[in-house]
């Protein structure tokens, strides 16, 4: 079955430190794989995207994200946080098949600390 | 220029009214979604459809009715609405094939429905 797992609900890290958020993902073929971020009140903006290629993908605002086939994993990273990154991330997976669903995970909140 | 636009962005209303959220989207995509979020920002997928046809539909109460009018719209109606119906519902589209975009959902800003 398919699923995304967002082990940190919650992240805290102080302005400038570096940033690495989890995703691990279940799914039965090759992974599309998304990185989206929420602010309050708003709709989600992709972040960066896999499909193939190169495992690590640069994304917009400084963040990336590394596919690990073998862990499963497309985890998030940024090396220097700024205080209006603070906002819910969303790891996502699924296909580009007409009847495939992307299916989220639960979030996690980054709190930047000043 | 919004890509995806939903109405209205805000709905309170009382528990057994009727209510209509509309979403458009100017991208020229052929598949749209509704998602909805609930209070922990859970974001759950109820439909989709492909060029006007149905494709997903999870397992949601037979209240909730989507109309793919055309490609670029998909509304979504709520019969007898009821307090847990309270949520913030998402329009997304996506391109299924060709182009740099293809895959990624695109969102609209949601429609954030209150049931007293």
């Amino acid at each position: 079955a398919q699923s995304v797992t967002q082990p940190d609900i919650h992240i805290t890290v102080s302005e400038g430190a570096s940033l690495e958020l989890r995703c691990n993902y279940s799914y039965g073929a090759t992974p599309y794989l998304f990185w989206y971020v929420q602010s309050p009140g708003q709709g989600l903006q992709l972040l960066l995207k896999y499909f193939s290629g190169d495992t690590l993908v640069q994304g917009i605002k400084g963040f990336e994200a590394e596919f690990k086939r073998s862990q499963s994993s497309f985890n998030l990273r940024k090396p220097s946080v700024h205080w209006s990154d603070a906002a819910e991330y969303f790891c996502a997976v699924g296909g580009t098949n007409r009847d495939d669903k992307i299916i989220f995970g639960k979030g996690t909140r980054l709190h930047i600390l000043p | 220029d919004t890509a995806v636009s939903q109405t209205p962005k805000y709905l309170v209303t009382q528990m057994g009214n009727d209510k209509s959220i509309k979403c458009e989207q100017n991208l020229g995509h052929d598949t749209m979604y509704w998602y909805k979020q609930d209070s922990k920002k859970f974001l759950k997928i109820m439909f989709s459809y492909n060029n006007k046809e149905l494709i997903i539909n999870e397992t949601v109460p037979n209240r909730f009715s989507p109309k793919s009018p055309d490609k670029a719209h998909l509304n979504l109606h709520i019969n007898s609405l009821e307090l847990g119906d309270s949520a913030v519902y998402f329009c997304a589209s996506r391109a299924l094939a060709g182009g740099a975009n293809t895959g990624e959902l695109f969102f609209g800003e949601g429609s954030r429905l209150t049931v007293l």
